[in-house]
């Protein structure tokens, strides 16, 4: 079945250091990709999305790049701020399959320290 | 704007007891969600329902029942409590399917099974 990989669990950095998260998905279609982010206490939210190969999401700093050769969404940001602490999940929607789950990968916590 | 409301916050149960958590969403939304959220496991999805009387298995539905009897509410039944359960539930709506429009989400019910 689709799935999504996030490989850092845990990303620890300065303010003002480059960010990057880590995420590749594997899917039988081709799916749409999102972000979300979580603070603490609250729900998720949505951050971005792409659709086609090539594509940039971006929104508040972040953006990425939806690459279908290397099968990967990696998020990225210029410069970090404390207030970025907070979860992170890379998803996939695949329309071809018919369905309409989210896939979701398993996060990663961002802690930015002043 | 819109705002999920679930309730509620905390939930606190025994082994084999039926616990209910409900959702209200007031952005007029057709499709609603529920999520299962788990540390280091990403969100999974439950059950979904694209319309009032509606209701669609996620991959996680087993142990747990659905029911959509209004449009704007969408409410979960562990039906079935499991000794030393814990996890986050998330409620979502979205416009539009997953793979076209995002999910917001509620702040999500915590349960705890002693």
């Amino acid at each position: 079945g689709d799935s999504v990989t996030q490989t850092e669990g845990q990303v620890a950095l300065s303010e003002e250091d480059f960010l990057t998260i880590h995420c590749n998905y594997s899917a039988s279609g081709y799916p749409a990709l999102f972000w979300y982010v979580q603070y603490p206490g609250e729900g998720p939210q949505f951050l971005f999305r792409a659709s086609r190969d090539k594509e940039k999401g971006s929104s508040r700093g972040f953006e990425a790049t939806y690459d279908k050769g290397t099968t990967s969404f990696h998020l990225r940001k210029a410069s970090v701020q404390e207030s970025d602490s907070a979860v992170y999940y890379c998803a996939l929607g695949d329309p071809s399959s018919g369905s309409w789950q989210l896939i979701f990968g398993s996060g990663t916590q961002l802690t930015v320290m002043p | 704007g819109g705002i999920i409301t679930q309730t509620p916050k905390f939930l606190i149960g025994q082994e084999g007891q039926k616990l209910t958590l409900k959702c209200q969403q007031n952005f007029n939304h057709d499709t609603m969600y529920w999520y299962r959220q788990d540390s280091g496991k990403g969100l999974r999805l439950i059950y979904y329902s694209i319309t009032e009387n509606d209701l669609q298995k996620g991959d996680l539905s087993e142990g747990y029942d659905a029911s959509r009897e209004k449009k704007s509410s969408f409410s979960l039944t562990v039906t079935s409590a499991q000794k030393n359960e814990m996890a986050v539930f998330l409620c979502a709506s979205s416009i539009e399917g997953p793979n076209t429009g995002q999910l917001y989400f509620g702040e999500g019910s915590k349960l705890t099974v002693l």
